[in-house]
């Protein structure tokens, strides 16, 4: 079956670290997205990607970069974690043309 | 801004039938979308509205209004495994999507 999975699943790191998420889809979609979601704020996008090369910032891109080098990975990095960036992280695919979403189990990152 | 406006609590009783309301305010809007998210779990798809009116599946309805600015998700006969946080999501364009800070959802027996 179809999933989209991420790694790992609990993260601690140190301020100043750079941390990679990872994220992969075997849906074959085209539209891959980065959430982080703290308690009153819901859902907020980090990053977005349509397809292999094209990445977009969201609404709260500072801080974090993406890649997409292939269809099944948007690889999330911080890249000098600070404690503000502690939140649970949810990687989400979507099909072209289609707006349901389909996310991934979530990564819950502490920066300490 | 944009901004995508529901209630943050909500309580009802099992059998009953409960409503919740999005109100948003996009630069772009092209649809409304509803999830449903678990304590400790991943959100997942319920519905989309692109169109105004009312969608229905199963138990579960979606409205939209888009003279209104306005949505809301309808539950029918609640039971105890509804209780969760719901999201309302906008579609403001290219499928990039703001969320609601979600409503939670308190089904009593």
């Amino acid at each position: 079956d179809a999933e989209i999975t991420q790694s790992p699943r609990h993260k601690i790191t140190e301020t100043g670290r750079q941390v990679t998420l990872a994220c992969h889809q075997t849906w074959n979609h085209n539209n891959m997205f980065w959430y982080r979601q703290d308690l009153g704020h819901g859902l907020r996008l980090i990053h977005y990607s349509y397809g292999v090369q094209d990445t977009n910032k969201g609404e709260v891109s500072d801080g974090y970069s993406v890649s997409r080098s292939n269809t099944e990975d948007l690889p999330l990095t911080l890249e000098s974690a600070a404690s503000s960036q502690t939140s649970v992280y949810f990687c989400a695919s979507s099909a072209t043309g289609d707006n349901e979403q389909f996310f991934g189990p979530g990564t819950r990152l502490t920066v300490l | 801004g944009q901004s995508l406006e529901q209630p943050s609590e909500v309580t009802a009783v099992e059998g009953a039938i409960v409503q919740i309301n999005c109100t948003y305010q996009t630069s772009g809007f092209y649809g409304l979308s509803w999830y449903q998210q678990h304590d400790g779990g991943a959100p997942t798809f319920l519905s989309y509205n692109a169109l105004d009116g009312l969608e229905e599946t199963g138990r579960f309805s979606s409205f939209l209004s888009r003279s209104d600015s306005y949505g809301y998700l309808l539950l029918q006969e609640l039971q105890m495994k509804d209780s969760a946080s719901y999201f309302c999501a906008g579609n403001t364009g290219g499928f990039k999507t703001i969320f609601g800070a979600g409503t939670r959802l308190f089904v009593k027996a």
